[in-house]
């Protein structure tokens, strides 16, 4: 399963747009890209997924470039509400689908 | 969007009793099913993969015999902590693969369990 990498935490204000990036440098042919966001005590929550180029949901945007080896979320205009952590899997789709969580990235927005 | 969910939220046991809790998809048929634990502040532990008619495959380390899992139907995955312990207190996630839309794992809202 390819590994991600993707920073501990980061701090943004109300109104600004954040990307979070994630590397990925063993990502496979047929793997895919998927995000999740995670508030204290729930489930994650998908967010958005994608194999190249750009994805836009009604949440965020997702950048890959063309050689796939990292992957920039995208938020709009965040708010306080948007504080979280955020996750970034690689899945292979070939396989079982098993998802191997990483750290994450803790997004801390201000007022 | 799929819809996960998970009963009870929250358990409080006295250490040896067995706790079952149960992950049901919604609104999709879901073939495989994941079990995951997570402790404060810390990533998800990805427990088990549940699927539908067979026996569940355990990542390196869980005890099979100690999280009991089965997947009677396309709607159903139940874990049983058996002989609970203080230290098998957490927060049980499990999460539903949707074969239909994009291959998606969605999550159920996690369990809290309590040992005594």
């Amino acid at each position: 399963l390819a590994k991600t990498t993707q920073p501990i935490s980061m701090d943004s204000y109300e109104g600004q747009e954040v990307n979070i990036t994630c590397s990925h440098n063993n990502i496979a042919t047929n793997d895919y890209i998927t995000w999740y966001q995670q508030f204290p005590s729930q489930g994650p929550r998908f967010i958005i997924q994608g194999y190249k180029t750009k994805v836009t949901n009604e949440v965020a945007s997702l950048f890959i470039p063309a050689d796939r080896k990292s992957s920039t979320l995208s938020l709009p205009r965040v708010s306080l509400s948007d504080t979280a952590v955020y996750y970034c899997l690689v899945v292979v789709s070939s396989n079982t689908g098993k998802l191997i969580f990483g750290q994450g990235t803790t997004l801390q927005v201000k007022p | 969007g799929a819809v996960v969910s998970q009963h009870p939220s929250r358990v409080i046991c006295k250490s040896g009793t067995s706790v079952k809790i149960e992950c049901r998809s919604l609104d999709f048929q879901a073939t495989t099913m994941f079990w995951y634990r997570q402790f404060p502040k810390k990533s998800l532990m990805l427990m088990a993969t549940s699927n539908e008619g067979s026996k569940a495959t355990y990542e390196q380390g869980v005890e099979k015999d100690k999280f009991l899992i089965n997947h009677a139907s396309l709607t159903l995955s139940t874990l049983t902590v058996t002989s609970a312990h203080p230290e098998d207190s957490s927060f049980y996630i499990c999460s539903a693969r949707d074969l239909q839309i994009g291959d998606t794992q969605y999550f159920g809202p996690g369990t809290r369990l309590t040992v005594l």
